[in-house]
């Protein structure tokens, strides 16, 4: 079964200092993707960034990267230059690529961004 | 505007109440998801639907029941609500190809059951 684990229930970060946020994740599939997910205290989920297991370069999508590391099954959000509206939660989550390309979430950082 | 919309939006129900919630969305998904969020639990499965008349369990399924009588549509039912359906619903739906570009979610339903 896959598993997501992000180990940092909260995270204080100044205003425009860069933030990593943690996850790990366990899989015995070779293909699967992994995406990350804000969510303010709106509620929606707004989707960030994407990396499938066999993509060689770290994802990136404006101000968010990924940090991939296969061998160690690390999947790190970077953010850099952090902004007051980055304040929310974030979710780390993995799809099977097979089937019914199921979410798996991870429990959640939220992440505050003091000024 | 194209995208998954769920009804109602905030619920409050009795203990042993029923309800039901309903997610549509116009995108001709094949792919339906229900998940609720808990606090320091992130977001749970809990029933998904991989087609119109199909139905399957999630992680956390008891309690619930689901149908799919129509593609566009995904509804969640509670036949006997308990205090611990106290939660945050999300619908979610995603194409047969799959999308590199993140699964499509509702906007969410806040159910508290009293």
């Amino acid at each position: 079964a896959q598993k997501i684990t992000q180990t940092q229930p909260g995270m204080f970060v100044q205003e425009k200092e860069a933030v990593t946020l943690d996850c790990t994740y366990d899989t015995s599939d070779q293909s699967y993707g992994l995406f990350w997910y804000k969510q303010p205290s709106s509620g929606e989920m707004i989707f960030l960034i994407y990396q499938g297991s066999y993509d060689e370069q770290n994802a990136t999508e404006g101000r968010y990267s990924l940090n991939f590391q296969k061998a160690r099954k690390s999947a790190n959000l970077v953010i850099s230059a952090s902004q007051l509206g980055d304040s929310a939660m974030y979710f780390c989550a993995m799809r099977e690529i097979q089937g019914a390309q199921k979410l798996v979430f991870g429990q959640g950082t939220r992440l505050t961004i003091n000024p | 505007n194209a995208g998954v919309t769920q009804t109602p939006k905030f619920r409050v129900l009795k203990t042993g109440q029923s309800m039901t919630l309903l997610c549509a969305q116009d995108m001709n998904h094949e792919y339906m998801y229900w998940y609720r969020q808990d606090p320091g639990m992130g977001l749970r499965l809990i029933h998904y639907s991989v087609g119109e008349g199909t139905t399957a369990k999630g992680e956390v399924p008891d309690g619930y029941n689901v149908s799919r009588l129509k593609k566009q549509n995904f509804l969640l039912g509670l036949e006997s609500a308990a205090p611990s359906q106290t939660s945050v619903y999300f619908c979610a739906s995603n194409n047969i190809l799959g999308s590199n570009y993140g699964y499509t979610f509702g906007s969410g339903t806040r159910l508290t059951v009293v």
